[in-house]
């Protein structure tokens, strides 16, 4: 079974702040990790993914997350927020044992303020 | 350019009507899905298919169909017997279903009933 939880349905930043997004999963086996973006009445774009290797991904318009198999945690980071990131961020896991359909977390609406 | 149409992008729709979403791809992708996505609950595997004329059914099927007659295509109904349609709704495909889990998104299909 995998599912994940993103804590804070909102997260509120001022232009040029530090973007966090938190993301944690659950998997019995090795997952693939995913960020995407949503705005409104859009679909989905991929921001970054993990599959394999290096821990640390960098992602378009220069987001990037980290996973940490330790705290099965994989957070979404933005040094500086611009007012364009607004929108609503989703993290996603997949795995064999899901039969490699990915799971979605409720999603975490950034809100960036002038 | 290759990449996934969906239509149409706002539908309105009066009680106990069946009501179909198109969804047509040109990316040569296998694995085709469906999506419904209401406000604070992520988004919520309808449907899903691996290869054409098969499909199976993801963690709310009840009142909808589908079928799979082309590789290119996975139309949507939504029936009756949804009790709760009004909704946005999101189809995706991936490369092949053993994947990384990694998915595309059309732009989605705003489905309000009267």
């Amino acid at each position: 079974a995998q599912s994940v939880t993103q804590l804070g349905s909102h997260v509120s930043v001022s232009e040029g702040a530090l973007v966090l997004l938190r993301c944690n999963y659950s998997s019995s086996v090795p997952p693939y990790l995913f960020w995407y973006v949503q705005y409104p009445n859009q679909g989905l774009q991929l921001l970054l993914k993990y599959t394999t290797g290096a821990t640390l991904v960098k992602g378009i318009n220069g987001f990037e997350a980290e996973f940490k198999k330790s705290e099965t945690s994989f957070h979404l980071t933005k040094p500086s927020a611009h007012m364009s990131d607004a929108a609503e961020y989703f993290c996603a896991v997949s795995s064999s044992g899901g039969s490699y359909i990915p799971t979605f977390g409720r999603g975490t609406s950034l809100i960036v303020h002038p | 350019d290759g990449g996934i149409t969906q239509s149409p992008k706002y539908l309105f729709r009066k009680e106990g009507q069946n009501v179909t979403l198109s969804c047509e791809q040109n990316l040569n992708h296998d694995a085709m899905y469906w999506y419904r996505q209401d406000p604070g609950q992520g988004l919520r595997l309808i449907y899903y298919s691996q290869i054409v004329n098969d499909f199976q059914k993801g963690d709310i099927a009840e009142g909808y169909s589908v079928s799979r007659e082309k590789k290119e295509s996975f139309p949507l109904t939504v029936t009756s017997a949804q009790k709760n349609p009004t909704a946005f709704y999101l189809c995706a495909s991936s490369i092949k279903h053993s994947n990384t889990g990694e998915l595309f998104f059309g732009e989605g299909s705003r489905l309000t009933v009267l």
